[in-house]
Formats: C-alpha cells, sequence, structure tokens
C-alpha cells in the first residue's frame, strides 16, 4: 500500500506526559500537513511543510506542540506534557504542488490519542 | 474570515434513491472547493474537487458535486445512493489568495446513512 501511513494508531497516556507520532506521506509528496480532529468537528489544521521546511503554523498549535520534517520525507508531531485537552485524532495529509496545480490532500488513517 | 457550513448533522435516504449532502462556503477570493468521505476506523478518503471549469464535477464512486458561485454553494450528489454509501462527509474549502498556505478548512461533517 503506497498511501499515507502513521504510527501508532492508537496512544494512551497520563497527563504531563510527552508523546510522539510519526507520518510517512506518499513518496513522491513533498508536502505534508497535520491536522486534529475532536469528535463531532472536521479535521483543524496545524502545520504544513513543504520538503522539510515548516511553512505555516496554526494558532492551535501552542508551544507544547512540536514538529519536524527533517529530510523532507517522514514527519513526527510531538506534544509535551500533554493535557486532557489534548485528546482527539490527529490526521496527517500529504500532497504534491507541481505546475498543474495538484491540490488535494491524502490522509492517513490518524492517531488517536487519548490523555487519562 | 473564510469557513464552510454543512447544515444538516444527518442525512437519511433510501437506498436507489438520490441523495444530496448541501455545502456552503464563504471565502473572500475564489475557492477550492473539496469533499471527503470517512469511514469508521478510517481515513478522509477524497471524493472529488473543484477549480475551475465546469461547475459540475464528477468524482469516485459515482459522486459529482455542483458548485454554485452565486449561492456559495457546492452540494454533494448521487443519482442512486448505495448502504455502502454510509459515512461521514466533509465538505472543505481552500482559498486560493492565500497561494503559499494550503491548509483546508472542513465543516463539521454530515453522516449520511442509506437504508436498505
Amino acid at each position: 500500500d503506497t498511501g499515507v501511513s502513521q504510527d501508532p494508531r492508537h496512544k494512551i497516556t497520563k497527563r504531563g506526559q510527552n508523546v510522539t507520532f510519526r507520518c510517512d506521506p506518499i513518496s513522491e509528496h513533498n508536502r505534508l500537513y497535520w491536522y486534529r480532529q475532536t469528535l463531532g468537528q472536521g479535521p483543524e489544521f496545524l502545520t504544513y511543510f513543504q520538503n522539510e521546511a515548516q511553512l505555516e503554523k496554526s494558532r492551535l498549535l501552542s508551544d507544547r506542540f512540536s514538529a519536524e520534517r527533517p529530510k523532507g520525507s517522514f514527519s513526527t508531531l510531538e506534544i509535551q506534557r500533554t493535557e486532557q485537552g489534548d485528546s482527539a485524532m490527529y490526521l496527517c495529509a500529504s500532497s504534491l504542488a507541481s505546475l498543474t496545480g495538484n491540490y488535494e490532500q491524502y490522509f492517513g488513517p490518524g492517531t488517536r490519542l487519548t490523555v487519562t | 474570515a473564510q469557513s464552510v457550513a454543512q447544515p444538516e448533522d444527518q442525512v437519511n435516504v433510501a437506498e436507489g434513491n438520490p441523495l444530496t449532502v448541501k455545502c456552503t462556503y464563504s471565502v473572500s477570493g475564489n475557492p477550492y472547493l473539496f469533499w471527503y468521505v470517512q469511514y469508521p476506523n478510517r481515513g478522509l478518503q477524497f471524493l472529488l474537487k473543484y477549480i475551475t471549469g465546469d461547475n459540475l464535477v464528477k468524482g469516485s464512486y459515482g459522486f459529482e458535486a455542483e458548485f454554485n458561485k452565486s449561492q456559495t454553494s457546492f452540494h454533494l450528489k448521487k443519482p442512486s445512493a448505495l448502504v455502502s454509501d454510509s459515512a461521514l462527509y466533509f465538505c472543505a474549502v481552500r482559498d486560493i489568495r492565500n497561494q503559499a498556505g494550503t491548509a483546508l478548512i472542513f465543516g463539521k461533517g454530515t453522516t449520511l446513512s442509506v437504508s436498505s
């Protein structure tokens, strides 16, 4: 399968702990996005990379959140000192930016975080 | 501010009947519009997009959507519903004024239930 993959699929952690999620995009895609989805809501944008450069961050991305894409391939999203309000599904998506403008984003299955 | 509204939390339709899932948007410039579908425990799947050109766009699984600029709407349609179409549907918009930013703004989602 050559789609977007995310690991782990589920994570349960205690409040105050740090967690890290990984996303592997579709191999030829140069753009990678992180979204957060809570129950009954649509995904909300967190941050976006073009290759290894983080080009855009949402106000939702507090200073406890950090994302990296060190070699322009996979990405990690770390949440430090987790809070119960961080409980959500974290979605990764990728897309290919080209002169023809393929703007659709392809999503991974998500990582469901539960903070107890 | 950019936004997407899906006025119906749930749409119920009998198998074989036509279905419509409504979406209206608000952007300052010209929109890029998307529909995604989410099945339980799976990521969002891209259905179709409107970028420019014909107002009626066709997508995966027999779905189509009609872009109406005067009504700022992008309703999802299918001539004959299948039980397997039952899922959560999201409309999303990107404001093309912001060429560098590619974040999608999602609606809250509409649950489609097709009965046999």
